[in-house]
């Protein structure tokens, strides 16, 4: 199976500022990375698909970066509405793995 | 607009089963792989199975193979998740999803396990 390890675990970032969560994936998955944001009492929300392509409605501050087996999510300019937990996912084979997620939130 | 919206959920004895439905609208359901997430209370997300669009390949986690079935009805764009011989550790939301890359997801439904 695929391991998604996911870093940090906990991310307290001021508003304004840069935010960068990784995943590092086990082997080779391509570009078959997406991103998640998911707010309390509330169903995930797509933000990245195909590791770099920005999701339907997603504001331009998001954006995703790959090297190698490491994936990055980037938030240029952190808002109060960015905070939750962002997970990612890969989906190159079954079983499919999700990375065990990073808590944002406000300084 | 996209709608997934599940239901079936609730208070289930270990050992029992349990049926999920997942109904969805605004997009092709028959062209596009959907598949069942779950997340326990308080922890990440954990996938649980998926199947083609054609209902002609499914795929599992290991913890149920056996024990769930995913299966669909193109005509009536719905998914669903038999689940039987439940245990404690079944216990969570589970989601379902639509599209290679998990675009759309459903409001989720609650589904507990316990005497």
């Amino acid at each position: 199976d695929i391991q998604m390890t996911q870093s940090p675990a906990s991310l307290s970032a001021s508003l304004e500022e840069i935010v960068t969560i990784t995943c590092q994936a086990s082997q080779d998955i391509g570009n078959w990375l997406a991103w998640y944001q998911q707010k309390p009492g509330k169903s995930p929300q797509l933000l990245i698909y195909g590791a770099t392509s920005l999701a339907d409605g997603v504001p331009s501050r998001f954006s995703g970066s790959r090297s190698g087996t490491q994936y990055s999510l980037k938030i240029s300019r952190l808002q109060v509405e960015d905070i939750g937990i962002y997970y990612c996912l890969q989906a190159y084979s079954a079983p499919y793995t999700f990375g065990a997620g990073t808590k944002l939130e406000l300084k | 607009e996209v709608q997934l919206v599940e239901s079936g959920g609730g208070l289930v004895q270990p050992g029992r089963s349990l049926k999920l439905s997942c109904a969805a609208s605004g997009f092709t359901f028959s062209n596009y792989g959907m598949h069942w997430i779950r997340q326990a209370p308080t922890k990440g997300l954990e996938w649980v199975a998926s199947i083609s669009p054609s209902g002609g390949s499914t795929y599992y986690r290991d913890s149920v193979k056996g024990r769930f079935t995913i299966s669909r009805d193109n005509a009536k764009s719905t998914l669903y998740l038999q689940m039987d011989s439940l245990r404690s550790e079944d216990t969570a939301t589970y989601y379902c999803a639509g599209r290679v890359s998990f675009d759309y997801w459903g409001q989720g439904v609650m589904v507990t396990v316990s005497s």
